[in-house]
């Protein structure tokens, strides 16, 4: 069965470090895998999306990686601040029963950023 | 557009009541999401609608749970009946092309 593991539940670093959290997957290769970011309180929000024929995504201070032969994406935030404290979870659209593919989440990964 | 609607915000019942969970979708998405979170099990796909239709309902847990979608601007989540298990934030999400997908700000249930 297809399984996605974030590195960790949570993550802790000064404001002005970059930010490295991971995203594993197993026995599928997804079409692309994205990225969403969720407040407490809030639905997720979606960042990011990088397809199986891209390496790199950026968006401002964010850039994603995805390297389909690992089956891992790296999700980088750059210079980062308070703001961003939060629980970041990555997502991949992976066979889902007979009906399909389907986007599934992993748990997440909680960063908090300290001034 | 206003976003993904979801009604109510929180829901406290007891053990054996019926719950309805309300979405309204973004206008002009084909896709309709419903998700289910806890901290032990994360953000769990239940059912998805494709132009009203279901399309994968195969994370629905069993049958006390129901879904439905009479048209293009709404949706249903129903448990009937409840038990202390479904405790939970509920979330609807829509999406254009099944891809990027826009969430609701959830429902929060509590069944005693």
């Amino acid at each position: 069965s297809q399984k996605i593991e974030q590195n960790s539940e949570a993550l802790n670093i000064q404001e002005g470090k970059t930010a490295t959290l991971t995203c594993n997957y197993t026995n599928y290769s997804p079409a692309y895998l994205q990225w969403y970011r969720q407040d407490p309180g809030r639905g997720p929000v979606f960042l990011l999306l990088i397809r199986e024929n891209e390496k790199e995504k950026r968006k401002e201070r964010l850039k994603v990686t995805f390297d389909t032969t690992l089956k891992q994406s790296l999700f980088h935030i750059t210079a980062s601040q308070p703001a961003d404290s939060a629980t970041y979870l990555c997502a991949l659209d992976i066979p889902h029963n007979q009906a399909g593919t389907a986007l599934i989440f992993g748990k997440g990964t909680t960063l908090s950023v300290s001034s | 557009d206003a976003g993904v609607i979801q009604s109510p915000r929180h829901e406290v019942t007891e053990m054996g009541q019926e719950v309805t969970l309300r979405c309204k979708p973004i206008s002009g998405h084909d896709y309709l999401f419903w998700y289910r979170q806890t901290m032990m099990r994360g953000l769990e796909l239940l059912i998805y609608f494709n132009n009203n239709v279901p399309i994968d309902d195969s994370g629905m847990p069993e049958d006390r749970f129901s879904a439905k979608m009479p048209n293009a601007s709404f949706s249903t989540l129903k448990i009937q009946p409840s038990e202390p298990r479904d405790s939970a934030v509920y979330f609807c999400a829509s999406s254009l092309m099944k891809d990027t997908q826009y969430f609701g700000p959830g429902t929060r249930l509590t069944v005693l």
